[in-house]
């Protein structure tokens, strides 16, 4: 099965840090996602990534920056945390045939 | 007017009925369709996929798609309480990465 692990399952971090989420897969897939995902507003695009050292913005990429420097490792960076930044990040990759694996999500709270 | 839309809900169904998970999306050139589930506080998993117009049957899954009237659907037979989960719809823009864009999902309760 394709594992997509993220580092941190609950962060707590304080305004104006810059902030680091880890993401890495498992199965050599070259498209890989960071969503955020809140109540009422439901899944929304951050950045994404189609090959090591691409990337391309999502709906919402303000106040976000990405790496991908290995194709099984994609990192979402907050530049300086900020409380409206509070949310459940999620990382996926897919398979050929388009279906997302999504990791189990890093619960980040700015104080 | 978003981009894919579901039933709001909540959704609450007795045991052993059959419950139907509704879908719409507005880009005629969509050519990929899923079903995620998520359980309260995990992260979403997918259930069904589906490509082609008709139906699509995976054990008590069905999925049904119809492009003409730009509808997709979840049929989840003899429903337990276990299936008392968010489920999300997915459409994909091949042209884009495989970028799907997600509905804000239903929320479904089966009640024993």
């Amino acid at each position: 099965d394709v594992k997509v692990t993220q580092s941190s399952r609950y962060l707590v971090k304080r305004t104006g840090e810059k902030v680091f989420l880890e993401c890495v897969q498992d199965m050599d897939h070259e498209n890989m996602f960071w969503y955020r995902q809140d109540p009422g507003l439901g899944l929304r695009l951050i950045y994404f990534s189609y090959d090591v050292k691409m990337k391309e913005k999502g709906d919402i990429p303000e106040g976000y920056s990405v790496s991908r420097e290995k194709k099984e490792r994609f990192s979402l960076i907050l530049e300086s945390a900020s409380t409206n930044q509070t949310s459940m990040y999620l990382c996926a990759s897919i398979d050929r045939a388009g279906g997302y694996t999504f990791g189990s999500g890093t619960r980040l709270t700015v104080v | 007017q978003k981009e894919v839309e579901q039933n709001s809900g909540p959704l609450s169904v007795p045991e052993g009925a059959i419950a139907s998970l509704n879908c719409t999306y507005s880009d005629r050139g969509s050519q990929s369709f899923f079903w995620y589930r998520q359980y309260s506080g995990k992260s979403p998993e997918l259930i069904m996929s589906i490509y082609s117009n008709g139906d699509k049957e995976d054990g008590r899954f069905t999925a049904q798609l119809n492009k003409a009237s730009q509808y997709v659907s979840l049929l989840i037979r003899d429903s337990q309480p276990s299936d008392s989960a968010t489920y999300l719809c997915a459409v994909t823009y091949n042209t884009n990465a495989g970028k799907s864009t997600f509905g804000d999902g239903t929320t479904l309760t089966v009640k024993p």
